[in-house]
Formats: structure tokens, sequence, C-alpha cells
């Protein structure tokens, strides 16, 4: 059971490089979300997805550009990568609210740590 | 908007006793689901229990239990009989009942002393 799988697991990248960053899916959720993770801060939101072709702002999308082409797959860019932008990147997924299933808890990736020079 | 608060930002237990997680939330909503996750070393985020905010009765998974307070908004957890295995990040997080969007709180890093 593969679940959530992001690629890479690691990358350095120097200041205005750009990238990014893969999120794939096999258990056909209709929700899919980027997360940011620093010490003392918990997870955060990036970007989200509520269906193929949609994505929505989370709480901390500045810099940060996403797709969702296919329903599996959902994709975090990043233009040209920033300092602050190190960080360890989560990628997770969840059924629609609309299929009977709000108490399903979010599926999550293994992360995909990122520092930037 | 919502917000977790974990006030603890470290904790420690010694093998097979017993520790107890603190999580405080703020909302204006009354429909809303409650989660605690475990991240250990290996940076996987694992699902621990969770928590309906309609269900006054507290949300139990073998060794984990949680002690739901909807009135004073606290949502702490219990581990009872602590493992090695147990130490990690434990993170709080809440999500609205009409929404999909998951609001974390800061985490709170477990050690397990043998």
């Amino acid at each position: 059971n593969a679940g959530v799988t992001q690629t890479p697991k690691f990358r350095v990248l120097k200041t205005g490089q750009s990238m990014t960053l893969l999120c794939a899916q096999d258990m056909n959720h209709e929700y899919m979300y980027w997360y940011r993770q620093d010490p003392g801060m918990g997870l955060r939101l990036i970007h989200y997805s509520v269906g193929e072709g949609t994505t929505a702002k989370g709480e901390v999308p500045d810099g940060y550009n996403v797709s969702r082409l296919k329903k599996q797959n959902f994709l975090l860019g990043l233009e040209s990568a920033a300092p602050s932008q190190t960080s360890v990147y989560f990628c997770a997924s969840s059924y629609s609210i609309m299929e009977g299933q709000r108490n399903q808890p979010q599926h999550f990736g293994d992360g995909t740590r990122l520092s930037i020079l | 908007a919502q917000t977790v608060t974990q006030s603890q930002p470290e904790m420690s237990v010694q093998e097979a006793e017993t520790v107890t997680l603190s999580c405080t939330y703020d909302t204006s909503e009354s429909d809303y689901y409650l989660f605690w996750y475990k991240q250990p070393p290996s940076r996987q985020m694992i699902l621990v229990i969770r928590q309906e905010a309609y269900k006054q009765q507290n949300a139990t998974e073998n060794r984990f239990s949680v002690n739901f307070q909807k009135a004073a908004k606290s949502f702490s957890l219990k581990i009872s009989d602590s493992q090695l295995g147990d130490a990690a990040m434990y993170f709080c997080a809440y999500r609205s009942g009409g929404g999909s969007r998951l609001t974390f709180g800061e985490g709170t890093q477990l050690t397990v002393n043998p």
C-alpha cells in the first residue's frame, strides 16, 4: 500500500533556483494538501485542493504555487527559492466531506526536507 | 480563525508510567473534530486518536485515551504503560465539521526513559 508518496525526499537548492515537489496518492482521495513544518510552529497549510483542477490558498501561500491537473497528483512549486523556505514539506490527502467521510483523518506522506542556501 | 495551543514543548515519562499531553483550542463552532498525530524520528505523521465534538464519550485506542472537555475547549492525550516506541513529537489538530483543513498545535516532544 503506497498511500501518499512524495518526491524527492531531500533537496538542496541555491537562492533563486526553482523546483517542483510532487505528491501522488493512490487512495482516490478528493482533497489534497501541502504543509510546511518548522521548529516550534507545528504544521502550517500552504495550499490545498478540493478536487481535480481546483486549488486554494492556505495559511502561508506566499512564494509557492500549486497545480492539480490529475486527481491523484498535487504539485508544489517554488519559482524563486528563498532561505526562508527552508523547511520540511508534507503532502496529505483525505476524502471529501461530501462523501460521508467527515470523521476521516488526513493521510500524510513521509515529507521532503528542503534546504535553501 | 481557530487556534490550537500545546503549552508543553517537551515532556518526559518513565517506561511503563502514564503521561498526559495537553491541548487547548479556540473556536466558536459547535461541530468539529479533534485529532492527535504522532511523529517519530522517521518523520511520518501517524494518526493516534480522533474525537468527534458531538460525542460526549472520550475516545480510546488501546493505551491511548483522551480527556475531551468541550466547555473548557481542552483535548488532552493520556498514554498509559508508556513504551520506548512512544517517544515522538505529538501534534494536536483541529478540523471544522464543515471543512477539510487541519489547524495544528506547536507540538510536544515526548521522551520515554528506560
